[in-house]
């Protein structure tokens, strides 16, 4: 089984700065997908960015970009020039190449970020 | 255009109730799933299925049973609700198997008074 953990409950940056989000996970596949997915107070679940564990060139979306370390099984998140819109939960999750069969992700328990004016 | 989506966005009800949840994806996908968000925020698969197939199964009381009509469909419905079904569920879906981004529906907040 997989796990994922999430060691920051809250964090709080002035807008503008730039924010790291940690990640760190557990499995014992090879090949496996990990997302950083955002929950903003509408309770929508909004993916942020996708990475496969078979890439080794960290993926990136606009101000959004992760730090992506298979042998340490490290998944941060970077968020460049924070915007008050940014202020949301923030889940990490993986899911596993099952090859065939649908598997859910596996979340981790969220980082509540926040962005001040 | 909403491409998953929820009904109700909110449920109240009493314990000892059965309700349902409907969820539809306007995606062609293959794959839905049933998430649950318990209050402290913490999300668990709870099913998934694929083209009409249930594929996995979280350990969860078989009060919970999913039924899908049809592949654009994944209802949850609920026997005999308890306090402890107050949660978050949502619905998600994906174009097929595991190597595909889930896709999230608004969530429907249930409170079992």
């Amino acid at each position: 089984a997989q796990t994922v953990t999430q060691s920051q409950p809250e964090m709080s940056v002035q807008e503008a700065e730039t924010v790291t989000l940690s990640c760190t996970y557990d499995t014992s596949e090879n090949n496996y997908y990990l997302f950083w997915y955002k929950q903003p107070p509408s309770r929508q679940m909004i993916l942020v960015i996708r990475q496969e564990a078979y890439k080794q060139q960290n993926a990136t979306e606009n101000r959004f970009s992760v730090n992506f370390q298979k042998a340490a099984k490290s998944f941060s998140l970077k968020i460049s020039d924070s915007q008050l819109g940014d202020t949301a939960m923030y889940f990490c999750a993986f899911m596993k190449d099952g090859g065939g069969g649908a598997d859910g992700l596996t979340f981790g328990k969220g980082t509540h970020l926040i962005i001040q004016p | 255009d909403t491409a998953v989506s929820q009904t109700p966005k909110y449920l109240v009800t009493q314990m000892g109730n059965d309700k349902s949840i409907k969820c539809e994806q306007n995606l062609g996908h293959d794959t839905m799933y049933w998430y649950k968000q318990d209050s402290k925020k913490f999300l668990k698969i709870m099913f998934s299925y694929n083209n009409k197939e249930l594929i996995i199964n979280e350990t969860v009381p078989n009060r919970f049973s999913p039924k899908s009509p049809d592949k654009a469909h994944l209802n949850l419905h609920i026997n005999s609700l308890e306090l402890g079904d107050s949660a978050v569920y949502f619905c998600a879906s994906s174009l097929s198997t595991s190597r595909d981004t889930q896709y999230f529906g608004p969530g429907t907040r249930l409170t079992v008074l």
